[in-house]
């Protein structure tokens, strides 16, 4: 099975400061033959399901604000929130589904 | 637009069997570049993967190793569904469960999610 390893647990950071999670696949998730990382990022709020952010490692979901990125490739990835708002206020998952089983990160509690 | 509508009950003896069936809009659970998985999610597990079903000439499932003696996910091409049956069912697979499509061929889409109870 990959390990999806987030980091941090949790962050503060301060409105309109930036935030970054890091995100490492134990095995790569790349698949050659499309040169596309198999990475989704998802944010989740109290109550709701987890909502796509990110897929393919870095193609932002339609709606969602540029502020929020997702970079990297093979093992290693990072969701970036350029300037972070209040309603960013959330946990953050990555999702590798490139093989199965698919499997999470532990999640990154993002606070102010 | 594809949508997935889940439906079932929320609440499970335990020794039962919960079962959960996942609608979909605007797809075909039958799509030769589709699957359709089951994850769940509960405080001390995390997000958790159970398996999928999904069509390439045959049908195919796969589940999760956790799981693989209780699941049985079925699709259901006459109302365009799929559906999660897990057997035996104990306190620890209470968790809020979610139907997903999940596949190398477009963005994931996630059902709205059931919360499920196992007490009695």
């Amino acid at each position: 099975d990959i390990v999806m390893t987030q980091s941090p647990d949790s962050l503060a950071v301060s409105l309109g400061e930036r935030a970054t999670i890091n995100c490492k696949s134990s095995q790569s998730v790349l698949h050659s033959s499309n040169n596309k990382n198999y990475l989704a990022w998802y944010q989740q709020k109290p109550g709701q399901p987890p909502k796509l952010l990110i897929y393919w490692a870095s193609t932002r979901e339609s709606g969602v604000p540029d502020r929020l990125s997702g970079s990297g490739s093979g093992t290693d990835f990072t969701l970036t929130i350029s300037s972070l708002q209040a309603e960013d206020v959330a946990v953050y998952y990555c999702h590798q589904y490139y093989s199965t089983p698919q499997t999470f990160g532990g999640g990154t509690k993002v606070e102010i | 637009q594809v949508q997935l509508q889940q439906s079932g009950p929320g609440l499970v003896k335990p020794s039962q069997t919960l079962s959960l069936t996942c609608a979909i809009s605007g797809d075909s659970v039958s799509s030769n570049s589709a699957a359709w998985n089951w994850i769940r999610q509960s405080p001390s597990r995390g997000l958790e993967w159970l398996g999928r079903t999904y069509y390439k000439s045959k049908w195919y499932n796969e589940y999760a190793a956790s799981v693989k003696s209780r699941i049985t996910i079925n699709p259901d091409t006459s109302k365009n569904q799929f559906s999660l049956q897990l057997n035996s069912v104990t306190p620890e697979d209470t968790a809020v469960y979610y139907c997903a499509r999940v596949d190398y061929s477009t963005s994931p889409l996630w059902g709205q999610g059931t919360l499920v109870t196992v007490s009695s």
